[in-house]
């Protein structure tokens, strides 16, 4: 257990709609990113925030939204869903914005869009 | 876009027997971290190895890096039914005021019990 929960663990969205997935980062990491990870491929960088700001971003459209609270928890947010959206969604924490070096990963979240 | 390329995509072998899963990366790096996913889960941190660095080892785990060739290998020794699992390479290249991590697709190893 690596102590960066996930929630929730599935959803299923229709075309169109929008949904929000919830992280809270391991206990003393401020910084967090999130990772789409499509079936059979490895996980895409979306963007990292700290400090509640968005610091580094992804080849993703601006649909894709988060926001980082001041206990260091993160919200994705996806509008407009389309059927592409449809994988596995993981949050990592670090202590450390200028290195990506051993980060905690969430047991992700799956979304399935119809 | 994926940075690292896993070889090969499936590795199966026996209990017992040594697994060795290769990387190959194209740009220049901070460092080289493997991965393992159980499942469809959450990623596992295993090991990390420095561009300045040649070899590592952790526990049945030994990485190594060539930067000239642009590639990393992982070794698990004595290997185990609890080993199959997904097992990622991740490369980290300082961009300035961020990092991130890029994944390659991944090598999906069996341990036959």
């Amino acid at each position: 257990e690596t102590g960066v929960t996930q929630s929730p663990t599935h959803l299923i969205k229709t075309r169109g709609q929008q949904v929000t997935l919830r992280c809270s980062s391991q206990s003393g990491h401020n910084t967090v990113s999130w990772y789409q990870q499509a079936l059979g491929q490895g996980p895409q960088f979306i963007f990292q925030y700290y400090r509640e700001e968005e610091n580094g971003r992804g080849n993703f459209p601006p649909r894709f939204s988060g926001l980082q609270f001041p206990n260091y928890s993160s919200e994705l947010n996806v509008n407009a869903l389309e059927l592409d959206d449809s994988a596995l969604y993981l949050c990592a924490s670090s202590s450390r914005l200028d290195r990506a070096e051993k980060l905690f990963f969430g047991s992700g979240t799956q979304l399935s869009v119809l | 876009s994926q940075q690292g390329e896993e070889d090969p995509q499936a590795l199966s072998i026996q209990e017992g027997e040594n697994a060795t899963m290769n990387c190959s990366y194209k740009t220049s790096i901070n460092n080289l971290q493997w991965y393992r996913q159980n499942s469809g889960r959450g990623l596992v941190h295993l090991i990390l190895i420095r561009s300045n660095e040649r070899e590592k080892h952790s526990g049945r785990l030994r990485v190594t890096l060539d930067t000239s060739k642009k590639s990393s290998s992982l070794l698990i020794t004595a290997s185990r039914a609890a080993d199959t699992a997904s097992y990622f390479c991740a490369t980290e290249a300082y961009t300035g005021a961020n990092s991130k991590l890029t994944f390659g697709k991944g090598i999906t190893l069996s341990v036959r019990p």
